[in-house]
């Protein structure tokens, strides 16, 4: 089994940088997705990480550490329209590499 | 848009009614999912088909019923359900289960109300 933690909630302003971090506890780590959901729509993928290090998609980047059962998810130059759910799930092979969710982190960005 | 398209987005049903959600995807991926989700909590894995094949069913109540008429096509049938199974059931697709880089693709949902 595994545990995946995240910030419930995170608030931050228009124009800033917000890092939303996620932390798990698995055996047989075989990668590591970040997900956006706006309310009631679909989970729409943003970024994958398997090994370690920074993976940059425009104003999101995604950070990742196994030694730390560590990732970090970074957004830059914040909109309002980033106001959403992020998602952190992780893959373990011992799970027959299913895809394991995060509670989610509610970011609220503010004019 | 999603390429993953479920109808219908909105679906209230009393207890004694018998309902059918549907998903469809063109992508060629051989392997669908069926999600709920609660208000606030990340989606839960209910069933897994590959290559149209039911591969997972994750303890769900026998009152969900879900069925892969082709690879393009998920239906998820209800049948007396309760009011706490009101959710958002989302379906997603992949092209190959298990496929570690593989990312979930999913619809936009639908949002059942039990009353």
């Amino acid at each position: 089994g595994q545990n995946i933690d995240q910030p419930t909630e995170m608030t931050a302003t228009e124009g800033a940088i917000v890092q939303i971090n996620c932390t798990y506890q698995t055996s047989g780590f075989n990668g590591l997705f970040w997900y956006q959901q706006h309310a009631g729509e679909a989970p729409t993928f943003l970024s994958y990480n398997v090994l370690d290090g920074l993976e940059e998609k425009g104003r999101f980047s995604s950070f990742l550490s196994r030694s730390k059962g560590y990732s970090y998810l970074l957004l830059k130059e914040l909109q309002m329209k980033d106001s959403a759910s992020y998602l952190c799930a992780v893959r373990e092979n011992n799970a027959g590499n299913m895809l394991t969710f995060g509670g989610g982190t509610r970011l609220m960005v503010k004019p | 848009d999603t390429e993953v398209t479920q109808t219908p987005k909105h679906l209230v049903m009393g207890m004694t009614n018998k309902k059918s959600l549907k998903c469809e995807q063109h992508m060629g991926h051989r392997a669908m999912y069926w999600y709920k989700q609660k208000a606030k909590k990340p989606p839960e894995l209910m069933f897994v088909y590959s290559y149209e094949k039911l591969s997972i069913n994750e303890s769900v109540p026998s009152r969900f019923s879900p069925e892969c008429p082709n690879s393009s096509l998920l239906n998820l049938h209800l049948h007396a359900l309760q009011p706490e199974d009101s959710a958002l059931y989302l379906c997603a697709s992949s092209p190959i289960f298990r496929q570690v880089n593989s990312p979930l693709h999913f619809g936009n949902g639908t949002r059942l109300t039990v009353t």
